[in-house]
């Protein structure tokens, strides 16, 4: 089956640095790629919808200048968490679809910690 | 009003014994889609089963069935013979039409019991 790869899978970093979390389709080509974000025993938050090459669709409430998206291929989009605070502390998650088929898969996600 | 709800925060299910996750939808849509993810402690999301609305046959997927009641807009998910490595997170999900967006509910947790 398709294989959504995500790395880093934990991060902890100091208060105001940027982190970057990279998103890969390993056997698909994903036009469009999604970024969620999970606090402890919630539900996944859509933040934005990835375009490759195009900007992203970031929903209602969501800072794009503090969540930086790139999808600059049909297998990678990378999310930058810039000046990262402590409430920016969350699970992440990336998800793509596999052309026209039905299913979402998901990348393992990533722990951020930022101190 | 929501788009998927799920009434069950916590199910405890005895080994070897079926249970039933709860799951309704709300959409004005006649072509969408319906998933059950499960997402173990390590955080990754795993897709189990999927029921489209125009398809007549409940889906199942080895342990897992979906019980799709169209008019009473539920899509629960039976799972038979639980087993320990079924402990987990799991998730109700919702596509409209052709669109992008999936719509996830709040979750429930499901513990087998040894």
């Amino acid at each position: 089956g398709a294989v959504v790869s995500q790395h880093p899978s934990r991060v902890i970093c100091k208060s105001g640095t940027s982190v970057k979390i990279e998103c890969r389709s390993l056997d698909f080509q994903a036009t469009t790629m999604f970024w969620y974000r999970q606090f402890p025993k919630q539900s996944l938050m859509l933040m934005a919808t990835s375009n490759e090459g195009s900007k992203a669709t970031y929903e209602q409430g969501v800072e794009k200048d503090k969540f930086l998206i790139n999808h600059a291929s049909l297998t990678l989009s990378t999310l930058t968490v810039t000046s990262a605070h402590p409430e920016d502390s969350s699970f992440y998650i990336c998800s793509a679809r596999n052309g026209v088929g039905e299913k979402l898969f998901f990348g393992s996600g990533t722990q951020l910690s930022v101190l | 009003a929501q788009k998927i709800t799920q009434t069950q925060p916590g199910m405890f299910v005895q080994e070897k014994e079926a249970v039933t996750l709860d799951c309704t939808y709300d959409t004005s849509d006649q072509s969408y889609g319906l998933f059950w993810y499960k997402q173990p402690s390590s955080g990754e999301m795993i897709f189990l089963i999927y029921q489209g609305s125009y398809d007549e046959q409940n889906a199942t997927e080895g342990r897992y069935s979906l019980n799709f009641q169209k008019a009473r807009k539920s899509a629960n998910l039976v799972i038979s013979a639980s087993q320990l490595g079924d402990s987990a997170m799991y998730f109700c999900a919702m596509r409209e039409g052709t669109g992008n967006q999936f719509y996830f509910g709040t979750g429930t947790s499901l513990t087998v019991i040894p």
